[in-house]
């Protein structure tokens, strides 16, 4: 199956600074990538999906200025969670779909768990 | 509007059958899915169904019933390592994934 994957696992950061989580698709070229937070216990909530060569569409709600997400290449989308606040610690996490695959189905990244102090 | 219903907690023992049912209702229809997701990681795909019926695969299989907004997930030959969350999502229009929070379950030795 195709392989994405995400870096840092862990991130623990003072509240105020960026904190970048990068997101590679490994054996195939994503032209969109999905990314995802989800607190203990809640849903997976989509928070934008991102646009190789184009700026990302944004889920109502989620602050374009506060969470930079930047797609340039077909396998690498990177989210920046700019001057973070401890009610920005969750789980993130990015998908991909592989491109002519006849199911919708999405692989994902391990995660990023952000921890602001 | 989208929505998904879960039990929110199952309890099975190990070795038992299980079964976790998820009704929905999305704006159109392209298919459901149903991922697996451990305490702290990310959501691992298990099944899709697209058409009515049952799609068996090892010891997990799903069924899909279209007219019904119906879908469930069954579990034989539980294992402890099956101790996870599942989620049942199915696919809108617009090929976007609707998520629930979904059906922690629990296996008892």
């Amino acid at each position: 199956g195709a392989v994405v994957s995400q870096h840092p696992s862990w991130v623990i950061c003072k509240s105020g600074t960026s904190v970048k989580i990068e997101c590679r698709s490994l054996d195939f070229q994503a032209t969109t990538m999905f990314w995802y937070r989800q607190f203990p216990k809640q849903s997976l909530m989509l928070m934008a999906t991102s646009n190789e060569g184009s700026k990302a569409t944004y889920e109502q709600g989620v602050e374009k200025d506060k969470f930079l997400i930047n797609h340039a290449s077909l396998t690498l989308s990177t989210l920046t969670v700019t001057s973070a606040h401890p009610e920005d610690s969750s789980f993130y996490i990015c998908s991909a779909r592989v491109p002519g695959q006849d199911t919708g189905e999405l692989f994902f990244g391990e995660g990023s768990r952000l921890t602001v102090l | 509007g989208q929505n998904i219903d879960q039990p929110t907690e199952m309890t099975a023992t190990e070795g038992a059958i299980v079964q976790i049912n998820c009704t929905y209702q999305t704006s159109g229809f392209n298919g459901l899915f149903w991922y697996q997701q451990h305490a702290g990681e990310a959501p691992t795909f298990l099944s899709y169904n697209v058409l009515d019926g049952l799609e068996e695969k090892g010891r997990f299989s799903s069924f899909l019933s279209r007219s019904k907004g119906y879908s469930y997930l069954l579990l034989k030959e539980l294992q402890m390592k099956d101790s996870a969350s599942y989620l049942c999502a199915p696919m809108d229009s617009n090929y976007q994934l609707i998520w629930g929070a979904g059906t922690k379950l629990i296996i008892k030795p």
